[in-house]
């Protein structure tokens, strides 16, 4: 069955700096993508990045980098140049595999709570 | 427009009470989806519509009913709710509900049950 961990219940970074979020999965499917979502006090899951199994590169959307390693089964978020506005809770998700009849449905870990100190 | 939206952001029933939840999207996604989520711990998944069809009951109690009257909205009938079931409500919707598709979430609506 497929898991996602998050070994960090809650980080504390200072303004300005670079923190990375862990998130280790297991799965022995060869095709999954994998989605990191920020959930601010106010509720809303908002999409931060993506990376599929195959992709050869490690995916960036502006200060959002994932450090994709797969023989460790890890897909780490990084967030340079933390703000005040990046505290909040982070999930990371696996999608499960979307062939043979599945729907494809996320899969989240428990979440790290992330404090940006000024 | 990744927008969805869902209304109402806050609600108080009883448990005799029926109130809908509702969430609505332009995106011209095909897969829309309901989770809840209790205080500190991710989301999980109620039920997913798949071209307007329910396609995954993740084994919920009757006493919440979901409706898509069409691509764009979906609903979520409470009747007869348990305090237990106070939670945040998210819905979110993706192109499709089967490929790398990633899913945009709704603000979600508290809801508390007395």
């Amino acid at each position: 069955a497929q898991k996602i961990t998050q070994t960090q219940p809650g980080m504390f970074v200072q303004e300005k700096e670079a923190v990375t979020l862990d998130c280790t999965y297991d799965t022995s499917d060869p095709s999954y993508g994998l989605f990191w979502y920020k959930q601010p006090s106010s509720g809303e899951m908002i999409f931060l990045i993506y990376q599929g199994s195959y992709d050869q590169q490690n995916a960036t959307e502006g200060r959002y980098s994932l450090n994709f390693q797969k023989a460790r089964k890890s897909a780490n978020l990084v967030i340079s140049a933390s703000q005040l506005g990046d505290s909040a809770m982070y999930f990371c998700a696996m999608r499960e595999p979307f062939y043979g009849g599945s729907q494809g449905n996320l899969i989240f870990g428990k979440g790290t709570k992330l404090s940006v100190k000024p | 427009d990744t927008e969805v939206t869902q209304t109402p952001k806050h609600l108080v029933m009883g448990m005799t009470n029926k109130k809908s939840l509702k969430c609505e999207q332009h995106m011209g996604h095909r897969a829309m989806y309901w989770y809840k989520q209790k205080a500190k711990k991710p989301p999980e998944l109620m039920f997913v519509y798949s071209y307007e069809k329910l396609s995954i009951n993740e084994s919920v109690p009757s006493r919440f009913s979901p409706e898509c009257p069409n691509s764009s909205l979906l609903n979520l009938h409470l009747h007869a709710l348990q305090p237990e079931d106070s939670a945040l409500y998210l819905c979110a919707s993706s192109q499709d509900s089967i490929g790398a598709y990633e899913q945009y979430f709704g603000p979600g609506t508290r809801l508390t049950v007395t």
